[in-house]
């Protein structure tokens, strides 16, 4: 069965230091997200992309964040200078059709520590 | 804007009893609604999802949720419970109202212990 794959499982970085999440959605997936699950809360939605260009995102999307598709394959989360409230659990999604509501599949995320 | 209540933090049941996880939720228009179940240090895994036709929908592992629109309910189920299916659950719902990405909003989750 095909997968949501992100990498890596698990990263540690100084606070201040910038960080790439890194996701590989299914190949013919049309819309991508990001999700985040800071520990002991629930899974909050940060930002879905679709055509090349981010179609909605959440208050947590500030400038911090970005997100970007650079070469048809990988989806990435990028943030820039980061904050010891930006440890969380980050889920990569993928979904096939923008016009039906289901076939999301999420991947294993990856925990950011951020010290 | 959309919203689901998992309105038990935990659920402790018997191994062999039946099961029941509660979701409800709130959304413009019709809804569209999933549960995911997490282990431990693990990615979210889908069990089931209604999108429209029967009320109740049978999923993986030997779950099944009944849709209910008056209670607008979505409460997840079990006839048997394993110890195994002791982890955390989420109840989500997507809607045609949640812009043109759908994306999930996700309840707060119900921890689900089977004691054996």
């Amino acid at each position: 069965e095909p997968e949501v794959t992100q990498t890596p499982s698990h990263q540690v970085t100084q606070m201040g230091q910038e960080v790439i999440l890194r996701c590989v959605p299914i190949s013919n997936h049309l819309y991508f997200y990001w999700y985040r699950q800071i520990l002991g809360q629930k899974v909050e939605f940060l930002v879905s992309f679709y055509n090349n260009e981010i179609s909605e995102k959440s208050e947590i999307f500030d400038d911090q964040f970005s997100v970007e598709r650079p070469d048809g394959s990988n989806f990435t989360l990028k943030i820039r200078s980061t904050k010891l409230e930006d440890s969380a659990m980050y889920f990569c999604a993928s979904r096939e059709n923008p016009g039906t509501g289901y076939g999301y599949t999420f991947g294993s995320g990856t925990r950011l520590t951020v010290v | 804007a959309q919203s689901v209540a998992q309105p038990e933090d935990q659920v402790n049941v018997a191994e062999g009893n039946p099961l029941t996880v509660k979701c409800t939720y709130s959304v413009s228009g019709n809804p569209y609604l999933f549960w995911y179940v997490q282990y431990p240090n693990r990615g979210l895994q889908f069990l089931l999802k209604y999108i429209t036709g029967d009320n109740l929908v049978k999923g993986s592992y030997g779950f099944e949720a009944e849709f209910n629109k008056s209670q607008t309910s979505f409460h997840l189920k079990k006839p048997s419970a394993l110890v195994s299916d002791s982890a955390l659950y989420f109840c989500a719902v997507s809607s045609l109202s949640s812009g043109s990405a759908r994306q999930l909003t996700f309840g707060s989750g119900t921890q689900l212990t089977v004691l054996p």
